[in-house]
Formats: C-alpha cells, sequence, structure tokens
C-alpha cells in the first residue's frame, strides 16, 4: 500500500541552524510534492511544491529537494528561528485526471530554540 | 480576502444527532475537499468535489455525506454522529491551474459524547 513517513519525532535545534527534515514515500510515484506549514489549532499553510522533474526548489529561507530514485524529500529552513517552530507536513500528489488529490504525512514537529 | 471559512469553530454533538460544517471560499477555485485529522494519522480525505454538482469519495467517507450547490460553497452532513467522528475537521480548496497548493480552512472541532 501507498506509505508516506515523516519523522514522527520532534526535531530540536538551535536559532540560527539549518533545519532539515525527511519526507519518504513508498509504493507511490507523485507527479507533485508539496510542503505545508501547520501551527497548533490552525489548518495547514501551503508552503512549496516541487514537480518530480525538478529537483531544487527554493523560495526565500526555505528549499525543498525532490530525489524520485530514493523517493524522498528533504525540506531545508537556513538561518532558523523561533517563529519557524511549528509541525511541518508533506504531501504527495500523483496528478490523477487533471486535479489535485493529495495524501499528506502526519508530520514531522519542529522546535527552534532561541 | 478571506480565503476559506469554515463554520462553526467548535461544536459538541450527542451520539445520533446531526449537524452540517459549512465551507466558503472566495477564490473562485474548481476543487473543493473535506479532511479530518486526528492525532498520529494525519490528514485523511472524506469527500471532495472537482466542481458545482459534483462530489466524489474519499478515504474515509462512511458516515458523512457532502453537497456542492454553488461553486464557493462545500457542505459537509453528519446524519447520525458516533463518538468515532470526533475530530478535527478541515476544508480546503485549490485551483486547476498553476504551481499552488490547497488552501485550508481554520478548522471545526468536533467532540461526540
Amino acid at each position: 500500500s501507498q506509505k508516506i513517513e515523516q519523522n514522527s519525532e520532534a526535531l530540536n535545534i538551535q536559532e540560527g541552524k539549518t533545519a532539515t527534515l525527511t519526507c519518504n514515500y513508498t509504493n507511490y510515484s507523485p507527479a507533485y510534492l508539496q510542503w505545508y506549514r501547520q501551527d497548533p489549532g490552525r489548518g495547514p499553510v501551503f508552503l512549496l511544491l516541487i514537480r518530480e522533474n525538478e529537483k531544487e526548489k527554493r523560495k526565500e529561507r526555505l528549499k525543498v529537494t525532490f530525489d524520485t530514485t530514493l523517493k524522498q524529500s528533504l525540506f531545508h529552513i537556513t538561518a532558523s528561528q523561533p517563529a519557524d517552530s511549528a509541525t511541518y507536513l508533506c504531501a504527495l500528489d500523483p496528478d490523477s485526471g487533471g486535479y489535485q488529490k493529495v495524501t499528506f504525512g502526519i508530520g514531522t514537529k519542529l522546535q527552534v530554540i532561541p | 480576502n478571506a480565503g476559506v471559512t469554515q463554520t462553526p469553530k467548535f461544536r459538541v454533538l450527542k451520539t445520533g444527532q446531526s449537524m452540517t460544517l459549512l465551507c466558503a471560499q472566495d477564490m473562485n477555485h474548481e476543487y473543493m475537499y473535506w479532511y479530518r485529522q486526528d492525532p498520529g494519522m494525519g490528514l485523511r480525505l472524506i469527500h471532495y468535489s472537482v466542481g458545482e454538482g459534483t462530489t466524489a469519495k474519499g478515504e474515509v467517507p462512511d458516515g458523512y455525506n457532502v453537497s456542492r450547490l454553488k461553486k464557493q460553497n462545500f457542505l459537509l452532513g453528519l446524519e447520525s454522529a458516533a463518538p468515532s467522528q470526533t475530530s478535527v475537521y478541515f476544508c480546503a480548496s485549490s485551483s486547476r491551474q498553476g504551481d499552488y497548493g490547497y488552501t485550508f480552512g481554520s478548522g471545526t472541532r468536533l467532540t461526540v459524547v
């Protein structure tokens, strides 16, 4: 069966360091991979989308890589700040039928320590 | 620009009661979705719609019904609530075009006692 794996344990890092979150998947061939941020009591907020033919994408302090051979995406936050503390969700999109029907991972909680 | 608005934000139901969760979006998005989020389970798709007047089942549709009579609104109904439907419900919308993800509402926390 299709499976998305994100590190369920919280990731604690010092302010100013680079945070790296991992998303692995099996039995899946996504056309797109997305990353979302979710704060407690709030809905997820879209951050970045990367296509299967793209290896890397950047947006300000965020960088996402997508390796379809390893079936893995890495999400980096450089110069991390306490305000970056949140849960980050990986989402896979099969691009089936011309509409988006996305499957989400359970998320990794990031805590940036001042 | 409000984005996706969900009502109510909180609700407590007794087993067997019914209710409707309302979702409205003002971005002219074609696609709308209802997810539930439970601890350790992640977001699971209940029903979705690819256009006005059309709906389809997602991963966990049992016990729920939906309607999309207008493009901007997507309603989720619980006909006879059960404790297993205690969850946080999120509505989302998306566009057919562009490299954009989903826009989510702020959620409805439902407790069935």
